[in-house]
């Protein structure tokens, strides 16, 4: 099973100001990592996969790099609404799918 | 897009049974595998079962398997799962969400969950 690890587990943001999330796998996965929103009372929204490649309707403020086993989201000038928590995703090696513990990004 | 609605939570005792549903508007459901992700109190996101787009390839977490059974009705555009000999542990909100037909294996359309408490 890969292990997959994100850090900081909580980033303190001021609005308007960038963020930088990171995750590691226990194995390369290429680039086969999904980002994934997730808001108190909201269905997960997904934001990256293929590790670069922004989803549908995802704001370009929402940029992923890396490939092999380390990997990065960024976020550009935050708005209100990106204030949640944050999951990487592997789907090179499965069963199992793994996320990462999750980082939670929350108001300076 | 496909629109996803999980139902069939609720509280229920150690050792029983619960079955929930998630129905799918959209006309890809019926070409997409589905899988179940649930989140525990205060944790993080686990995957827990996936079915393929027809019903003949299913896989399970370790924590589940052997317990829960997950199916599928086309004809009624419908994900279930089957859970029994709950425990305490598997108190969660429980997600149905979509992998795209002909892609890669992420997770691009999800419910908005229904939680599942397991306590006496």
């Amino acid at each position: 099973e890969i292990v997959m690890t994100q850090s900081p587990a909580t980033l303190s943001v001021s609005p308007g100001e960038s963020a930088t999330l990171s995750c590691r796998a226990s194995q390369s996965i290429g680039k086969k990592l999904a980002w994934y929103q997730l808001q108190p009372g909201q269905s997960p929204r997904l934001l990256i996969h293929g590790a670069i490649t922004r989803a549908t309707g995802i704001p370009a403020r929402f940029s992923g790099s890396g490939s092999g086993t380390e990997f990065t989201l960024s976020i550009s000038s935050l708005q209100s609404e990106d204030f949640a928590v944050y999951y990487c995703q592997q789907y090179n090696n499965w069963p199992p799918w793994t996320f990462g513990q999750g980082t939670k990004v929350e108001v300076k | 897009q496909v629109q996803l609605v999980e139902s069939g939570g609720g509280v229920v005792q150690p050792g029983k049974s619960l079955r929930l549903s998630c129905a799918a508007s959209g006309v890809t459901f019926t070409y997409s595998a589905v899988h179940w992700v649930r989140q525990a109190p205060g944790e993080g996101l686990e995957w827990v079962a996936v079915i393929s787009f027809d019903g003949s390839i299913t896989y399970y977490a370790d924590s589940v398997k052997g317990r829960f059974t997950i199916s599928r009705d086309n004809s009624k555009n419908t994900l279930f799962l089957q859970m029994s000999s709950l425990r305490p542990e598997d108190t969660a909100i429980y997600y149905c969400a979509t992998a795209p037909p002909r892609d890669d294996p992420y997770f691009d359309n999800w419910g908005q969950g229904t939680l599942v408490t397991v306590s006496s």
